[in-house]
């Protein structure tokens, strides 16, 4: 079956530092990738996502590239900022045959805490 | 982006009594919704996938007595948590697929059911 894995947590990192957040994946067929955000209290947000391999989702200063042949999609930030602290989800949607109704699978997430 | 309103955002209840949850797509039409539940610090684990007009797939261990689900249109379904007890306390957060925007599933902002 299809699944994710992701960097465990928590991150802690000073404003302005790099961020790098590891995700790798089991799929069969040929998935689409997320990354979602979640913010204390809330529920999650998409932050970006790509569709097809090579691809690169960014938002908000994000970027992630989506590597089929490394069944990769590590999500970077240049420069973090204390607004960033949240937990960040890694996720696939299953695409193709079969009929899939396009669940999301989800890694554990991963804690990031900027200190100013 | 799309917008997806879950309501209540914050429920307690007494033991022995149900609850109902809304979601609803305030800009899209969704004939497919989903239903997560979230235990601290930890992953999101889907529930069931509920589609517009016919029955809720659960998923394996998930009682479909204890979790009824509706989708009587294509903007809204509910979970009601039937004869709730205190091991059900729990975030559970929705969301909603949207066809119209390659598939990308949009996260409501979850409700917290504290059972007493």
């Amino acid at each position: 079956g299809n699944s994710v894995t992701q960097m465990e947590g928590p991150v802690t990192l000073s404003e302005e530092a790099f961020l790098t957040i590891n995700c790798t994946y089991t799929a069969t067929g040929y998935p689409s990738l997320f990354w979602y955000v979640q913010y204390p209290g809330e529920g999650l947000q998409l932050l970006l996502k790509a569709t097809k391999a090579d691809d690169k989702g960014s938002n908000k200063g994000f970027e992630a590239t989506y590597r089929k042949e490394t069944t990769s999609f590590h999500l970077e930030k240049g420069s973090v900022q204390v607004s960033d602290s949240a937990v960040y989800f890694c996720a696939l949607s299953a695409v193709g045959s079969g009929g899939s109704n396009y669940k999301l699978t989800f890694g554990k997430g991963t804690l990031l805490t900027v200190n100013p | 982006g799309a917008v997806v309103s879950q309501h209540p955002s914050w429920v307690i209840c007494k033991s022995g009594t149900s609850v109902k949850i809304e979601c609803r797509s305030l800009d899209f039409q969704a004939t497919t919704m989903f239903w997560y539940r979230q235990f601290p610090k930890q992953s999101l684990m889907l529930m069931a996938t509920s589609n517009e007009g016919s029955k809720a797939t659960y998923e394996q261990g998930v009682e479909k007595d204890k979790f009824l689900i509706n989708h009587a249109s294509l903007t809204l379904s509910t979970l009601t948590v039937t004869s709730a007890h205190p091991e059900d306390s729990s975030f559970y957060i929705c969301s909603a697929r949207d066809p119209g925007a390659k598939n990308i599933q949009y996260f409501g902002a979850g409700t917290r059911l504290s059972v007493l």
